[in-house]
């Protein structure tokens, strides 16, 4: 089966630019996330949809930082006005529905890395 | 609050020899634990991961991982590593809500 799907590969800005990242997710997966990942650290989530609604965006930055999923398939995070601190490559993840704390079948897309300048 | 530790940042391991990762955790119940691993241009991969049962767990590529109560420790362990192990090693827990919280990573370099 095809995996996520994540574009562009890699992506330079000056800071106070605007960005955007895509994701698409593999079929039929009702359940996807973005995660922020810094150098150094490990994945941070910053929003999860299930199907085209919100489920959790307790840790996405809303003055800076804004996700859609309009069709419940793919989705777009766009960060404006981005800052050096947002350097990191962002991933996306998708699962079928119902896999719950198991996280069976969740799988993670190769991300876009980010160099704020 | 629950938390993920990997003690060691950077691990540096002949090829042929064996290979343990440590990962500590803090969660107020039995936690589902899990190690990914995340290769250079990859998406984290699962290696395994442990729910319940059986606390010695199989996974995929020779990794294998204990789960200890006592010490709050979910190590990965491999007994001889090749070369395209390589690679970023994340464990990771899922509170009550699913949510994946993964530890700071261990990177791993395999020398000749």
């Amino acid at each position: 089966e095809a995996g996520v799907a994540q574009s562009p590969r890699y992506k330079i800005i000056e800071k106070r630019q605007s960005v955007a990242f895509w994701c698409n997710p593999i079929s039929g997966h009702a359940t996807l996330y973005w995660y922020q990942q810094i150098l150094g650290q490990g994945p941070k989530l910053l929003i999860q949809f299930q199907n085209n609604g919100v489920v959790d965006d307790s840790q996405l930055p809303k003055d800076r930082f804004s996700a859609e999923r309009l069709k419940g398939v793919d989705s777009t995070l766009k960060i404006q006005p981005a800052k050096l601190e947002d350097s990191a490559v962002y991933l996306c993840a998708s699962r079928t529905q119902g896999s719950g704390k198991t996280n069976e079948k969740l799988f993670f897309g190769s991300g876009t890395q980010l160099s704020v300048l | 609050a629950q938390s993920v530790t990997q003690p060691d940042i950077h691990i540096t391991v002949s090829e042929g020899a064996s290979l343990e990762l440590r990962c500590n955790y803090s969660y107020g119940a039995t936690p589902y634990l899990f190690w990914y691993v995340q290769s250079p241009g990859q998406g984290l991969q699962l290696l395994l991961k442990y729910f319940s049962g059986d606390t010695l767990v199989q996974g995929i590529k020779g990794f294998e991982a204990e789960f200890k109560r006592s010490q709050s420790s979910f190590n990965l362990r491999k007994p001889s590593v090749h070369w395209s192990d390589a690679a970023e090693y994340f464990c990771a827990l899922t509170d009550s809500w699913g949510k994946l919280q993964f530890g700071a990573g261990t990177q791993v370099v395999v020398t000749p």
